[in-house]
């Protein structure tokens, strides 16, 4: 299996500009995770998936942040407007999931995004 | 709710010597903890993983840690260090029940020196 596939590795935008991050989680995995990486923050939960419906989107920082997740093996992470401290690394991470068992997550190479 | 406490942001150690990364969690049950590594520019992977029985439990490339209830901690250790194992390494628990997030320690960055 080629693991969690996001794309693309690097994104370099201006401030106000959309951003889309992409992520194809291992195929049979029917949880998906966005986690994000600041120096501020260390690796914080964005939002996760079980079985393509958002569990806990508690994590988004605010509406300029969504995500969807149309199938078992599709998922996107927008952001819209872009600004400057949305700047970190984005991982996607997927698992296969089973009610009251906890399940290795995966994670994908991430995503460095730069907001000038 | 789950909380991970990395007390060393960074640490120094000079190679073929032994190393203890602290960690500390905070849970009203019996968590699920792991220790993963980060490369510069890379993604997390997975060096161990406790779940329950024998509290010492060994991971890839030489790693180990000792789940200690009394201490509601986890340190990784290491006998001898390559100059290789220089990263990012992060304890993190999760809930034992479901497909729940990780929550992560804030990291401890590991420089080895000749």
């Amino acid at each position: 299996d080629a693991g969690v596939i996001q794309s693309p590795r690097h994104e370099v935008t201006e401030m106000g500009q959309e951003v889309t991050l992409r992520c194809k989680p291992i195929s049979g995995h029917n949880s998906l995770f966005w986690y994000r990486q600041t120096m501020m923050r260390g690796l914080e939960l964005l939002i996760y998936f079980n079985n393509n419906v958002p569990i806990d989107d508690s994590g988004m920082p605010e509406d300029r942040f969504s995500a969807k997740m149309p199938n078992a093996s599709f998922s996107t992470l927008k952001i819209q407007p872009s600004e400057p401290r949305d700047s970190a690394v984005y991982f996607c991470a997927s698992s296969a999931g089973t009610s009251g068992h906890y399940n290795e997550q995966f994670f994908g190479p991430g995503t460095r995004l730069t907001v000038l | 709710a789950q909380s991970v406490t990395q007390p060393d942001i960074h640490i120094t150690v000079s190679e073929g010597a032994s190393l203890e990364l602290r960690c500390n969690y905070s849970y009203g049950a019996t968590p699920y903890l792991f220790w993963y590594v980060q490369s510069p520019g890379q993604g997390l992977q997975l060096l161990l993983k406790y779940f329950s029985g024998d509290t010492l439990v060994q991971g890839i490339k030489g790693f180990e840690a000792e789940f200690k209830r009394s201490q509601s901690s986890f340190n990784l250790r290491k006998p001898s260090v390559h100059w290789s194992d220089a990263a990012e390494y992060f304890c993190a628990v999760v809930a034992n029940s479901g497909n729940t997030p990780l929550v992560f320690g804030k990291g401890t960055r590991l420089s080895v020196i000749a």
